[in-house]
């Protein structure tokens, strides 16, 4: 079965740096949700997207950005890297009100 | 506002032993949705369980299961005969139901770091 595809797995940057997380949902997935987990952390939820529109926002720092395409997948985009931002970023994907979350494996950024 | 609290952080258990794992909720909507989820030393999010609130019936999965109790808004996880590739961190996650497409979003607890020792 098709899973959530995220990319790349790995990713380091210097500080100050631009990042740029990708997220493909599973097939007919009409949300898409981004998650960051610091390390020894819980994921804390960061912005969801629904039909491509915004659809909710969490604790999003300004420097971050985020879009859903016309495919329905989605980037997140991360400016003016700090050292705190290193951490694995999430993305999931659902139908919408069907309440089940497929996770990707997740990016781990390191920021250096 | 929803929030899921775990109160254990840690709990290392002997391979064999029975573990239960706490979960206890909050929440102001009375349809909602509650999950558990595994988290191995790869980081991986790994899906164990979803319940809604309507049903509180009690699951077993092999050696996993679930007590559910609404009166004491707690969704108690044991697994029972504890392995060492039981070891992981194990999250309690809420996600209220919407009539707003997109907004069900997951809220996590803590985390309990679960040791299986051989």
């Amino acid at each position: 079965a098709a899973g959530v595809i995220q990319s790349p797995r790995h990713l380091i940057k210097e500080k100050r740096e631009t990042a740029t997380l990708k997220c493909y949902p599973i097939p007919r997935h009409d949300t898409v949700y981004w998650y960051q987990q610091g390390p020894g952390q819980d994921p804390q939820f960061l912005i969801s997207f629904y039909e491509k529109m915004q659809s909710d926002k969490g604790s999003i720092p300004d420097r971050f950005s985020a879009q859903q395409f016309s495919d329905y997948h989605s980037e997140l985009n991360m400016s003016s890297l700090e050292l705190g931002d290193s951490a694995l970023y999430f993305c999931a994907s659902s139908e919408d009100r069907n309440y089940g979350y497929t996770f990707g494996s997740g990016t781990r950024l390191t920021v250096v | 506002a929803q929030k899921v609290t775990q109160a254990q952080t840690e709990i290392s258990v002997v391979e064999k032993e029975d573990v239960t794992l706490d979960c206890v909720y909050e929440t102001r909507d009375t349809t909602y949705y509650l999950f558990w989820y595994k988290q191995p030393p790869s980081g991986e999010l790994v899906f164990l369980i979803r319940r809604n609130s309507f049903d509180e019936q009690n699951e077993i999965s092999g050696r996993y299961s679930w007590n559910f109790q609404k009166s004491t808004s707690s969704f108690n996880f044991t697994i029972t005969a504890s392995q060492v590739v039981d070891s992981a961190v194990y999250f309690c996650a809420l996600s209220e139901a919407s009539f707003r497409g997109g907004s069900e979003k997951l809220v996590f607890g803590k985390g309990t770091k679960l040791t299986v020792n051989p």
